[in-house]
């Protein structure tokens, strides 16, 4: 089955940078665009990033771009999240979401599945 | 900027209906944002209930469902039962490969 895998979370200090990594297994990963959403503790879901299938193409929420970069290796099935100029606000789990379909298909503008996610704490 | 509107709680009792909705702050929710809902329960990654407006992802009981009602998409829990009792969220597809989420709801069920 799909499984998703998140991990590099960690305590960062204001002003740092921290690398998401997200493994894929049970799916052709380099058929599918992947999503980077997080929660800040309390908080509601917040979309944060999107990159297409063969990583062509790239798209960010106002409030990471020009600080947060999505990557991706299909050789590896691993999609990544470079953190840089991290500010408290961005304290937050961190999820990876699988694209819902392939171009043309259904759900592809849905996130399905899930990972478990990894905690990013920005604090001195 | 834009913003999409849940009602942040709502409660429902066993065996009710309930129905939760998403909207815009200006404008209307269509098929053409395809709205989708994820369920979550404290500690856990969400759950993918509903996309394309109205297809249930795998897995998922037929007592939820999805539709636009009005101006805005619409989450129905038929039968509602107590492990329903979750965070609610919405998101909506804008143009230029941007997704917007909802603030969530809260949903009770007692």
């Amino acid at each position: 089955q799909v499984q998703l895998v998140e991990s590099g979370g960690g305590v960062v200090q204001p002003g740092g940078s921290l690398r998401l990594s997200c493994a894929a297994s049970g799916f052709t990963f380099s058929g599918y665009g992947m999503h980077w959403v997080r929660q800040a503790p309390g908080k509601g879901l917040a979309w944060v990033a999107f990159i297409r299938d063969d990583g062509s193409n790239k798209f960010y929420a106002d409030s990471v771009k020009g600080r947060f970069t999505i990557s991706r290796d299909n050789s590896k099935n691993t999609v990544y999240l470079q953190m840089n100029s991290l500010r408290a606000e961005d304290t937050a789990v961190y999820y990876c979401a699988k694209r819902g379909g392939t171009s043309g298909t259904t759900g592809v503008y849905a996130f399905d599945p899930w990972g478990q996610g990894t905690l990013v704490t920005v604090s001195s | 900027q834009t913003v999409v509107t849940q009602e942040p709680s709502f409660s429902v009792s066993p065996g009710g209906t309930v129905t939760l909705t998403c909207g815009l702050s200006s404008g209307s929710v269509s098929t053409s944002h395809f709205p989708s809902w994820y369920q979550q329960t404290p500690g856990q990654a969400p759950r993918t209930l509903i996309h394309t407006t109205n297809i249930r992802s795998s897995g998922v009981p037929d007592r939820f469902s999805g539709s636009i009602l009005g101006n805005k998409a619409a989450l129905t829990i038929t039968g509602a039962q107590a492990d329903d009792e979750s965070d609610y969220y919405c998101v909506l597809y804008m143009s230029s490969a941007i997704w917007v989420f909802g603030g969530g709801t809260k949903l009770t069920v007692l």
